[in-house]
């Protein structure tokens, strides 16, 4: 079946310190690949995708991430954490490409703590 | 331009009951899609709507059924309501054509009791 899995429930950083938050997948085909971040009773915000093309993508807020074939990964990084970026942070595989179905599958979702 | 809005923002029910929940998409958006979020877990698919018909359906039981309107906006209808039905409701909106990212509203808070 078409997943994915984010390995670690808790990421704890330092402020200023480099940030990863980790998902691989699996999937049949061409994967495509999303990030969101999901503050305290809030919906889910979009980061940034993989669709084709280069495997470093940049998205929203300093984030960007690396698509990874061979290692079927694609994680989510910024180079300088902030307070500001704890919150819960979900990677999402799109089940289907057929025209006209969207479906999206997600990870079980990272929490983020930054500690000033 | 407005975004992905949902009403009511919470909503206590008893179990039994019935509910409706709504949305309307982002400005320019055709597709919607809906998810339901349990307490610390990832968002699960429920169904998606294009063309006011359901094209995809997630492993939800027929008591949880949709609509779509001409304008876009959508339904989600829940009968017979659980205990398990508790959680956050989130609806999303996206363009069948792409980009495919879906944007995501700030969802329903739906407690039964």
């Amino acid at each position: 079946a078409q997943s994915v899995a984010q390995p670690e429930d808790q990421v704890n950083v330092a402020e200023g310190n480099p940030l990863t938050v980790k998902c691989t997948y699996s999937v049949s085909g061409n994967p495509y690949l999303f990030w969101y971040v999901q503050y305290p009773n809030r919906g889910l915000q979009f980061l940034l995708k993989y669709i084709t093309g280069d495997n470093l993508v940049k998205g929203s807020y300093g984030f960007e991430a690396e698509f990874n074939k061979s290692q079927t990964s694609f994680h989510l990084k910024k180079p300088s954490a902030l307070v500001s970026d704890s919150a819960l942070y979900f990677c999402a595989v799109r089940l289907s490409l057929t025209y006209g179905n969207n479906r999206l599958a997600f990870g079980k979702g990272n929490q983020v703590v930054v500690i000033p | 331009d407005a975004g992905v809005t949902q009403s009511p923002t919470h909503l206590i029910k008893t179990r039994g009951q019935q509910v409706t929940l709504r949305c309307s998409p982002k400005s320019g958006h055709d597709t919607v899609s809906w998810y339901q979020q349990a307490l610390g877990q990832g968002p699960q698919f429920i169904f998606q709507y294009y063309e006011e018909e359901e094209r995809q359906r997630g492993n939800f039981p027929d008591r949880f059924s949709g609509h779509q309107f001409p304008n876009y906006s959508s339904e989600l209808n829940v009968n017979a309501l659980l205990l398990g039905d508790s959680a956050l409701y989130l609806c999303a909106s996206s363009l069948v054509d792409g980009p495919y990212e879906q944007y995501f509203g700030p969802g329903t808070r739906l407690t039964v009791t």
